[in-house]
């Protein structure tokens, strides 16, 4: 099993421009978590989907921020336009469910690390 | 958002010595979890803990959720240098994981 895929590794980019991280899951894992972690406020949750489906989006910290879940197998995050506060460690997790509630062993991706200059 | 408050923030030991490390939070968890993460990659689960007053081990690792349900510990016997990274417990809320603050531990040989 690959594991859960993240990419890119690395970004850089320039205030005001537009950022898409990418995430596929665990095949078979219906469950899929966009985790933020910084310094200063650790791993914060911004958004889960079940099935596809977006379940949870209060953790996203702005309108500048989305994502989405076309497919199972994959997912994005978009920040438009980016700031430089939004530099931080962005992870992908998936997790299977049962009777319609997550297991709680989540599986992380190795993160993107962006950097907004 | 909430965040659930690990003491001590960092260690520093020598190889063979045993760590403890603990989490607390204002409010009732039913699920506890132990997290560790190395540099560069995310984390992994070590121990999960769903019975106050369970004492959960895996390997050198031991793990006890507490009685009141807000804190939760993690041992480590005889450390190796391999135990270096971030230990992040978590509660678990519904399909959430509130994630802790996190211990770095630096183990020296």
């Amino acid at each position: 099993d690959a594991g859960v895929i993240q990419s890119p590794r690395h970004e850089v980019t320039e205030m005001g421009q537009e950022v898409t991280l990418r995430c596929k899951p665990i095949s078979g894992h219906d469950y899929l978590f966009w985790y933020r972690q910084t310094m200063m406020r650790g791993l914060e949750l911004l958004i889960y989907f079940n099935n596809n489906v977006p379940i949870d989006d209060s953790g996203m910290p702005e309108d500048r921020f989305s994502a989405k879940m076309p497919n199972a197998s994959f997912s994005t995050l978009k920040i438009q336009p980016s700031e430089p506060r939004d530099s931080a460690v962005y992870f992908c997790a998936s997790s299977s469910g049962t009777g319609g509630v997550t297991n709680e062993k989540l599986f992380f991706g190795s993160g993107t690390q962006l950097s907004v200059l | 958002g909430q965040q659930l408050n690990q003491s001590p923030q960092s260690m520093f030991i020598q190889e063979g010595e045993d760590v403890s490390m603990n989490c607390t939070s204002s409010s009732i968890f039913n699920t506890w979890l132990w997290y560790k993460q190395e540099p560069g990659e995310g984390p992994v689960l070590l121990i999960a803990l769903y019975k106050a007053g369970e004492l959960t081990s895996n390997g050198r690792l031991t793990a006890q959720f507490g009685i009141t349900r807000k804190d939760s510990f993690l041992n480590i016997s005889a450390s190796i240098p391999s135990d270096v990274g971030i230990y992040f417990c978590a509660g678990r809320r519904g399909d959430k994981l509130i994630f802790g603050t996190g211990t770095r531990l630096q183990v020296f040989p």
